[in-house]
């Protein structure tokens, strides 16, 4: 149980264009996502933390309007980059969960921005 | 389908003992294992292993990949109050198109004083 699904696994996009990541709870409902981003030496950043319905909470220095977060659903938050440029090239990793079953990881997604 | 297993789920000990985490995988073009101590926001990264038998050592810290037996395990030793977490294992995984990281589910350890 409690599988996380994240697509697409790599998306190679042109600079300027948007990508929308997908992280699905395929066997649970999750109240809460939260999405990371990985940077070299493998360290994870959060980005963000979405709950259903409402609007995501974003750390301190991610630009809310150029990572749009939206948590429709129980099993579904997406994560769109808009106008993507090439420093947007990273390993995004969504986790998704309840405080109480505790939180599982997707398999990431390998954007890179040419 | 990728699979990684971590033993224990959870572990209660006292301050000073020594702990041994397991984690073992299943995944397809291996790379390399990271290993993250969770304890708020983000994971901390603690290792990343490549190579078998080679053991990387931060501190009280020390893990170990075996790579025949598709597992690593993570020590601590003289273990504090401040190691209580999750301790995440993921392989990663590359190979053509793909790149993946597949988390386990964690151990959770607790240490009392």
């Amino acid at each position: 149980g409690a599988v996380v699904s994240q697509h697409p696994s790599r998306v190679i996009c042109k600079s300027g264009t948007s990508v929308k990541i997908e992280c699905r709870s395929l066997d649970f409902q999750a109240t809460t996502m939260f999405w990371y981003r990985q940077f070299p030496k493998k360290s994870l950043m959060l980005m963000a933390t979405s709950n259903e319905g409402s609007k995501a909470t974003y750390e301190q220095g991610v630009e809310k309007d150029k990572f749009l977060i939206n948590h429709a659903s129980l099993t579904l938050s997406t994560l769109t980059v808009t106008s993507a440029h090439p420093e947007d090239s990273s390993f995004y990793i969504c986790s998704a969960g309840t405080a109480i079953g505790g939180y599982t990881f997707g398999s990431g997604t390998r954007l890179t921005v040419v | 389908e990728d699979k990684v297993v971590q033993s224990p789920l959870s572990l209660v000990v006292h301050e000073g003992d020594t702990v041994t985490l397991n984690c073992s995988y299943e995944v397809t073009n291996f790379r390399s294992l990271l290993w993250y101590k969770q304890e708020k926001k983000a994971p901390t990264f603690l290792f990343m292993l490549t190579s078998s038998g080679i053991e990387k050592k931060s501190g009280r810290l020390s893990s170990i990949l075996d790579k025949k037996e598709l597992s690593s395990i993570l020590n601590i030793t003289a273990t504090q109050t401040g190691d209580s977490a999750i301790y995440l294992c993921a392989p990663w995984s590359s190979g053509g198109s793909n790149y993946k990281l597949t988390f386990g589910k964690g151990t959770l350890l607790t240490v009392n004083p």
